[in-house]
């Protein structure tokens, strides 16, 4: 079956642009998260929505990310007015149940390049 | 430790050769150590979701165990292959969201 899907792959923004990085989970994966890797480390929560309900933002560096999953499924993370230090790949994952030791499936990431 | 943290940084290793890495965690409020492989342009894959103290899972040539009291696991490759490429993460799960804490990553790389 179908994978976590991430799109765009890559995407290069100039300085001040707003960007939208889209997250197609698993069908019927209660549970999704999305997570910041730049160069060199390792991933980094950001946010994470139970179904339509965003229970954890505390990971989002600032009020210029902002993230929905409006309809439970598809979810969509923005950030506004880009800056350099927001180059990073940013990866999706979803979980089919809301809590629990269970693996999480990830989608390919978005790289995003801020110039 | 109040961070995940994983070492070494790299590895290189000779076809053939067997290796391993470590990752230290919190061992106050475990829940769970999550290992993901991740190669290049591909999905983090999920290797070993460990929850017991003393647990050790088995995938092919690849194993884990599980130390919950002195906060570690360890990763065993045996026989590395070239397709053992890849960055090794381990993260720590949280128990009421599932959100997980990763560390910085090993890279292994096998050459032919």
């Amino acid at each position: 079956g179908a994978g976590v899907s991430q799109s765009p792959r890559y995407k290069v923004a100039k300085r001040g642009q707003d960007v939208a990085l889209r997250c197609d989970p698993i069908s019927g994966h209660v549970s999704l998260f999305w997570y910041q890797q730049a160069l060199g480390q390792g991933p980094e929560f950001l946010t994470y929505f139970q179904n339509e309900a965003q229970l954890d933002k505390s990971g989002l560096p600032s009020d210029r990310f902002f993230a929905e999953r409006p309809e439970g499924s598809v979810s969509t993370l923005k950030i506004q007015r880009t800056q350099q230090e927001d180059s990073a790949v940013y990866l999706c994952a979803s979980s089919l149940v809301p809590t629990g030791p269970y693996e999480q499936y990830f989608g390919p990431g978005t790289r995003l390049t801020v110039t | 430790i109040l961070n995940v943290e994983q070492s070494p940084q790299s590895l290189h290793v000779q076809e053939g050769d067997s290796t391993n890495f470590t990752c230290s965690f919190p061992s106050s409020n475990f829940y769970a150590l999550h290992w993901y492989r991740w190669e290049t342009a591909k999905s983090p894959e999920a290797l070993f979701v460990m929850t017991l103290n003393g647990d050790e899972k088995k995938k092919g040539r690849i194993s884990a165990t599980l130390n919950t009291k002195e906060g570690y696991s360890y990763l065993y490759i045996k026989g590395s292959q070239p397709e053992d490429s890849a960055t090794y993460l381990c993260a720590s799960g949280s128990s009421n969201t599932g959100k997980l804490i990763f560390g910085q990553g090993t890279t292994l790389q096998v050459k032919p």
